[in-house]
């Protein structure tokens, strides 16, 4: 079964920009999305099909997809983006990266 | 606005069924556009994807969960179900509904998902 791989934590500067990877073989040609999970709160989708937005959330979250790697970066990191970031793709069935503890130091 | 709220017991006995149902309001589930879907976390764990079903009773699952799971849908109440068979202390987490969007080959992502619902396992 296919299966994708997130760094445990990264930590970044308050106004920085910080980049969560998520692995998987050839993952460039795959749907990548990726969601925010807060303490308490239900995840929520913050990048579909690589890179795109949902409406309402910030231009500061970007995605990019190529070869095995996909990237959500997180521009002028702020104190209320620290979470726990996903990703998941689609591959005859629903995979989820096991997630990215983000600390905004 | 669409949203999602799971229900069901909180307590659930080794070896028993695990029950849930999932309404949607703000909008109908019979969208040829989306499919439903489970989704659980495991305390101190991650996301970890039960299964999913078009209002047509389609069903994806998780084949490491595919003996134990049924997921069931009820278009007159705008309802999906979960049941979860022989349960254990490994089957503790927090469960999640959530809107699962069609897109290409099949579902794609998830968005909104309900607020989840603990559910523990033990005697």
């Amino acid at each position: 079964s296919y299966e994708l791989t997130q760094p445990l934590s990264v930590s970044v500067a308050l106004g920085q920009t910080a980049r969560i990877a998520c692995g998987g073989n050839n993952i460039g040609s795959k749907n990548v999305h990726w969601y925010q999970r807060k303490p308490g709160q239900a995840p929520v989708l913050v990048i579909y099909r690589d890179s795109n937005r949902p409406s309402g959330i910030p231009e500061r979250f970007s995605g990019s997809n190529s070869g095995n790697t996909a990237s959500l970066t997180i521009s002028s990191a702020q104190a209320g983006d620290e979470a726990d970031y996903y990703c998941q793709v689609w591959d005859s069935s629903t995979v989820f990266g096991g997630g990215t503890k983000l600390t905004v130091l | 606005q669409l949203q999602l709220q799971e229900s069901g017991p909180g307590l659930v006995k080794p070896s028993e069924t695990l029950s849930l149902t999932c309404t949607v309001s703000g909008g109908s589930i019979t969208s040829s556009y989306y499919y439903w879907g489970w989704i659980r976390q495991p305390p101190g764990k991650g996301l970890e994807w039960i299964g999913t079903i078009s209002y047509s009773g389609t069903t994806y699952y998780n084949s490491s969960l595919k003996s134990q799971v049924t997921i069931s849908v009820d278009t007159s109440k705008n309802q999906f179900s979960l049941k979860l068979t022989y349960v254990t202390a490994a089957d503790t987490a927090v469960y999640h509904c959530a809107r699962h969007l069609k897109y290409s080959a099949g579902p794609n992502w998830f968005d909104p998902w309900g607020q989840g619902t603990l559910v523990t396992v033990s005697s």
